[in-house]
């Protein structure tokens, strides 16, 4: 069964500072990945996906994410950290093989609340 | 653009009563998924159905049930309501349910049981 990974339940990095949010995840086939962003009280806004191609994916808001298939790892990443960057982030996967046996889900990992200080 | 709808957007029970949650996904999409999020807690998906048929199921309780109707709009029920079903509700829609498209979710229905 697919599952994601979140590490850290918190980060916290200083504005302008580059910021990493990172995510491992386990599948059957390959992976299709992708990082959401919460802010309080609403839901969840859709950043980036890594289908296939380019490890490197670039997503709203400045945001970018490196796919490592021999670490199983997709970390979000930004260059230059804003304070609105301040929010909840969910990695998330689905993979082929469930896919093929109809368990069409995405799954999410636990979330990481990402703090930016002034 | 048009974005998933959510319907109530905040909702209020007592224990034993029963709920509907509604859901509008984005025009031209086909395929639906239903998230429950508990307080500091991550999505977890309940059900989901692609072209009005339910195309998997996750832990939705047996007194949930939900369905697809013919203009893809979703409807979740909810019944024997517990204290812990307060949650916040995620609908998401998608097009083609294709491996390679996002979901987008809705504003989310926040249920509070007392």
């Amino acid at each position: 069964a697919q599952s994601v990974a979140q590490p850290e339940d918190q980060v916290n990095v200083a504005e302008g500072n580059p910021l990493t949010v990172k995510c491992t995840y386990s599948v059957s086939g390959n992976p299709y990945l992708f990082w959401y962003v919460q802010y309080p009280n609403r839901g969840l806004q859709f950043l980036l996906k890594y289908i296939t191609g380019d490890n490197l994916v670039k997503g709203s808001y400045g945001f970018e994410a490196e796919f490592n298939k021999s670490q199983t790892s997709f970390h979000l990443k930004k260059p230059s950290a804003l304070v609105s960057d301040s929010a909840l982030y969910f990695c998330a996967v689905r993979d082929t093989v469930s896919f093929m046996n109809r368990d069409d889900k995405i799954i999410f990992g636990k979330g990481t609340r990402l703090h930016i200080l002034p | 653009a048009a974005g998933v709808i959510q319907s109530p957007r905040h909702l209020i029970k007592e224990k034993r009563e029963t709920a509907t949650l509604k859901c509008y996904p984005i025009p031209r999409h086909d395929t639906v998924y239903w998230y429950q999020q508990g307080p500091g807690q991550d999505p977890q998906f309940l059900i989901s159905f692609y072209e009005k048929m339910q195309s998997d199921k996750g832990s939705i309780p047996d007194r949930f049930s939900a369905q697809q109707f013919s203009d893809y709009h979703s409807e979740l029920n909810m019944s024997s309501l517990e204290l812990g079903d307060s949650a916040l509700y995620f609908c998401a829609s998608s097009h083609g349910g294709g491996m390679n498209t996002e979901a987008f979710f809705g504003q989310g229905t926040r249920l509070t049981v007392v």
